[in-house]
């Protein structure tokens, strides 16, 4: 079975400060897709970014990138330039690269952060 | 597009009472999940069908029931509702492994 660990449950940034906010996860697959959902206080989950395991290439979205370290089991959020609408629960979840597995996401136990003037 | 649908969006049951939590898609998306959401807990996923007519369960199944008898709809039923089943419930869809999972609004349920 999967896991996947958050040890950040909360974090706070400065407006226009840069924070990263980690994860680790474990598997002994070789085959996966790794996640960053935002959760804002409207409780809709909304997909940040995604990262496939096959590419060494970190994934990035505008502010939003990645530091995947497939060795390590580690699969980092960098925020740059925060906004106070980055306000929320952050999660970070993972899939197995499996057609039959497509719609089973693992999550995290999430991280808040706050973003303060 | 409507997305994906869930209703009702806040329901308070009784212990031991049972009710039929809504979820649809328009999206045409052949894969659909259920999870719960509880407080730092992230969310675990109850079940999931990859296609009209197959269902499977995932992390924490008992005391529930799915269907999938149309590729647009996947209601989640509560049996006999325990107060261990206050929780906030997402209803997920995706067209596969490349594609995004869209989620619901959630529905919060609290079992007195």
């Amino acid at each position: 079975a999967q896991t996947v660990t958050q040890s950040q449950p909360e974090m706070s940034v400065q407006e226009a400060e840069t924070v990263t906010l980690s994860c680790t996860y474990d598997t002994s697959e070789n085959n996966y897709y790794l996640f960053w959902y935002k959760q804002p206080p409207s409780r809709q989950m909304i997909l940040v970014i995604r990262q496939e395991a096959y590419k060494q290439q970190n994934a990035t979205e505008n502010r939003f990138s990645v530091n995947f370290q497939k060795a390590a089991k580690s699969f980092s959020l960098k925020i740059s330039d925060s906004q106070l609408g980055d306000t929320a629960m952050y999660f970070c979840a993972f899939m197995k690269g499996n057609t039959g597995t497509a719609s089973k996401l693992t999550f995290g136990t999430g991280t808040r952060l706050q973003v303060m003037l | 597009n409507a997305g994906v649908t869930q209703t009702p969006k806040f329901q308070v049951l009784k212990t031991g009472q049972s009710m039929t939590l809504q979820c649809a898609q328009d999206m045409n998306h052949e894969y659909m999940s259920w999870y719960r959401q509880d407080p730092g807990m992230g969310l675990r996923l109850i079940h999931y069908s990859v296609g009209a007519g197959i269902t499977d369960q995932g992390e924490v199944p008992n005391g529930y029931n799915v269907s999938r008898s149309t590729t647009e709809d996947f209601p989640l039923r509560l049996l006999s509702a325990a107060p261990s089943q206050t929780s906030v419930y997402f209803c997920a869809s995706s067209s596969g492994l490349a594609g995004e999972q869209y989620f619901g609004p959630g529905t919060r349920l609290t079992v007195t």
